[in-house]
C-alpha cells in the first residue's frame, strides 16, 4: 500500500533549527512536495525535490533520499509566523499526490 | 505561481439544503481538478478527482450522489453538497496542477446547522 509517515507535532523555539521528517512508501515515484498551513487555510507550496540532495530556498531547505524513501524539511531563524502545519505528500506513478496528516509545528519565544 | 479561486469563502446553511462551491483556475487551464476536505485537526482527505468533460472519480467512501461534481470548462469545477447535514461541515479545498506542482483555492468553509 501506500503511506507517508510524519511526526504529529514539534514544538521548536524562535531563531532556533527544526527538521520535520518524512517517510513514503508509494507505486512508483514522480517527486516530494512539502508544503505549509495555517490554521484557518489552504495548503501553500513550499517545496519539490525529484532528485536526491538538498534544495534550499532561503530560510527553508528540503532534502531528499530516494533509496531510502526519506525527506525532511528544514527551516532555519525560526520565525513565530512559522507556527503551521506541514505537510509532506509524495508523487506515485499516476501523478497522485499522497499525503501525510501533517505535522503540526509549535514555535515559543 | 497559478491562481486558484474558490467561491464561497464560507458558507452556513440549514440542514437539508444544497450548497454549491466554485473552484476557478484563473490563469491557466486545468483539465483535472482536485477536491479536498478537512476536518478540524486532521489532515486532507481527497474526495475526487474532477475531470473535464466527464465524470468525476471519487475516493472510496465518498457518496457521488451526495457530493456532485461538474467540471464543464477547462477553468470551472463546481461541487454541490446535497441535502447537507450537519456531519458534512468542514474545510473543502479544490486545487489544480498545471505541471507538477498543485495549487490550492483558499477553501471554503461549510456549517450546517
Amino acid at each position: 500500500g501506500q503511506n507517508i509517515d510524519q511526526p504529529t507535532e514539534m514544538t521548536a523555539t524562535e531563531g532556533a533549527i527544526v527538521q520535520i521528517n518524512c517517510t513514503y512508501q508509494t507505486s512508483g515515484f514522480n517527486g516530494l512536495f512539502w508544503y505549509q498551513q495555517h490554521a484557518g487555510e489552504a495548503p501553500t507550496f513550499l517545496s519539490y525535490n525529484v532528485l536526491d540532495g538538498l534544495e534550499e530556498k532561503g530560510r527553508f531547505s528540503s532534502f531528499l533520499s530516494r533509496s531510502k524513501g526519506y525527506s525532511y524539511l528544514l527551516l532555519k531563524e525560526l520565525q513565530m509566523k512559522d507556527s503551521a502545519s506541514y505537510l509532506c505528500a509524495a508523487m506515485d506513478s499516476n501523478y497522485q499526490l499522497i499525503w501525510g496528516a501533517g505535522t503540526k509545528l509549535i514555535i515559543k519565544p | 505561481g497559478a491562481v486558484v479561486s474558490q467561491h464561497p469563502s464560507w458558507v452556513i446553511c440549514k440542514s437539508g439544503t444544497s450548497v454549491k462551491i466554485e473552484c476557478r483556475s484563473l490563469d491557466f487551464q486545468a483539465t483535472t481538478m482536485f477536491w479536498y476536505r478537512q476536518f478540524p485537526k486532521q489532515s486532507l482527505m481527497l474526495m475526487a478527482t474532477s475531470n473535464e468533460g466527464s465524470k468525476a472519480t471519487y475516493e472510496q467512501g465518498v457518496e457521488k450522489d451526495k457530493f456532485l461534481i461538474n467540471h464543464a470548462s477547462l477553468t470551472l469545477s463546481t461541487l454541490t453538497v446535497t441535502s447537507a447535514h450537519p456531519e458534512d461541515s468542514s474545510f473543502y479545498i479544490c486545487s489544480a496542477r498545471p505541471n507538477r506542482e498543485q495549487f490550492f483555492g483558499p477553501g471554503t468553509r461549510l456549517t450546517v446547522l
